[in-house]
């Protein structure tokens, strides 16, 4: 167990949908990020927060929305779902507002299955 | 835009042999590099790290050297291990950059 949970951990649902993951850091972690694993890609960084405002953004679209809460659990917001957003969706957190030395501790993600 | 490849997505070795893992980056900006591992239902753990100070970096079985003038670097895993199969990630970041870049993965099985 890492420390970092991730819920739920599968998620099937219809294009045009909305879903919410969750995540929750491990203990004493500022930083929330988001990274969208899609099939035989890499992890793709979608945002980060840190101790509750938005750091960083990368390629996440509109439809796509996050926040991290005063307790520093964060959720993703996908909206309008299409078929294309099936993927891996990982949660990773980190004590400071940067990546330590020893990079990020990652959560065992959410797979989301779009029919 | 891909900035870290890992051009070989699969990669079969027999136990007690050397496992060679590569990746390549393209932004010159990148000074700190890292190697993740990441089994079936699991998230990555952080395996290995070098900054670009660095040519080599060793952690028991495990060595990543850094060509910082062919924007390469590899991972060496020595002797190769049953447990070591699994999917590894080549990251890297900028100085002062809030998120690491990922290459897309090289899974290793080890034969017994």
């Amino acid at each position: 167990d890492s420390g970092v949970t991730q819920t739920p951990k599968h998620l099937i649902t219809a294009t045009g949908q909305r879903v919410t993951l969750r995540c929750s850091p491990r203990s004493g972690d500022l930083s929330v990020y988001w990274y969208q694993q899609s099939l035989d890609q890499g992890l793709q960084f979608l945002i980060q927060y840190y101790n509750g405002e938005e750091r960083a953004k990368g390629n996440i679209l509109e439809r796509f929305s996050a926040q991290q809460f005063p307790d520093l659990h964060s959720e993703l917001n996908l909206s309008s779902l299409e078929l294309g957003d099936s993927a891996l969706y990982f949660c990773a957190s980190s004590v400071g507002s940067n990546w330590e030395t020893y990079g990020y501790t990652f959560g065992s993600g959410t797979r989301l299955t779009v029919v | 835009d891909q900035q870290v490849k890992q051009n070989s997505p699969s990669l079969s070795v027999q136990e007690g042999r050397i496992s060679i893992l590569n990746c390549d980056y393209t932004n010159s900006m990148f000074d700190y590099f890292l190697w993740y591992k990441k089994y079936p239902a699991e998230g990555p753990t952080f395996l290995i790290s070098i900054s670009s100070i660095k040519d080599k970096n060793e952690d028991g079985r495990f060595t990543v050297f850094l060509n910082k003038s062919a924007k390469h670097l590899s991972l060496h895993i020595v002797p190769s291990q049953p447990g070591d199969s699994a999917v590894y990630f080549c990251a890297a970041s900028a100085r002062d950059d809030y998120k690491l870049s990922f290459g897309a993965g090289t899974t290793v099985t080890v034969r017994a």
